[in-house]
């Protein structure tokens, strides 16, 4: 696609739920990124794919957050057991080189009531 | 201590005037730098990089580095009312690919 494809752009859902969100990156694309945005904070660096594997992790803040890639494309970041500070903005992004900036996607505004 | 501190806002300035945006970090091993513009209700867009000590214009953005000081800016030039957002800096740290973001500085350029 022309840009970075981020979908639910809104969810909510109650705690202790459940939730998906998923990142179509710009086509060709090898790397993708998710980051999370509190309100009045910049973004978040969560987790880093190169190609299908997570070549960084270490933003995920706790073993409730788990992403995946399974063919290098489309990444899924998955919550379990919400808590409603997670409620934040997750944005994808995604570049076809490291070290150049990257194009953010419009977002998925997750509310966890 | 912080590790991307950003000049409080809100910062107002009348339009056509500029505007002066600063940036301290405190990883030394950073090497790449990037200026986003955020409106709104939406998502950050990458406006300006640096890589080198000086000065990097770019049409009515101009941004610093002085990695002594472990300082950068933006100034934008001309500011005009489309202008008005916020402005978010990110070290690339020591690595190529992830991003520090400061908490942003809210610009509003009045008419």
């Amino acid at each position: 696609g022309a840009g970075v494809s981020q979908t639910p752009s809104n969810k909510v859902t109650e705690k202790g739920k459940y939730v998906e969100l998923r990142c179509d990156p710009i086509s060709g694309h090898t790397a993708l990124y998710w980051y999370r945005q509190s309100l009045g904070q910049g973004p978040e660096f969560l987790i880093y794919f190169q190609g299908t594997g997570a070549a960084d992790d270490s933003g995920l803040p706790n073993d409730r957050f788990f992403a995946v890639r399974p063919e290098g494309s489309v990444s899924t970041l998955k919550i379990q057991r919400t808590e409603r500070g997670d409620s934040a903005v997750y944005l994808c992004a995604s570049s076809n080189q490291d070290g150049y900036g990257y194009t953010f996607g419009s977002g998925t505004r997750l509310t966890v009531v | 201590q912080k590790e991307v501190e950003q000049n409080s806002g809100p910062l107002s300035v009348p339009e056509g005037a500029i505007a002066s945006l600063n940036c301290t970090y405190s990883d030394r091993v950073s090497q790449s730098f990037f200026w986003y513009r955020q409106y709104s209700g939406k998502s950050p867009e990458l406006i300006m990089s640096i890589y080198s000590n000086g000065d990097k214009e770019d049409g009515r953005f101009t941004a610093q580095l002085n990695k002594a000081s472990q300082y950068v800016s933006l100034l934008i030039r001309d500011s005009q009312p489309s202008d008005s957002a916020t402005y978010l800096c990110a070290p690339g740290g020591g690595s190529n690919y992830k991003l520090t973001f400061g908490k942003g500085t809210l610009l509003t350029v009045n008419p």
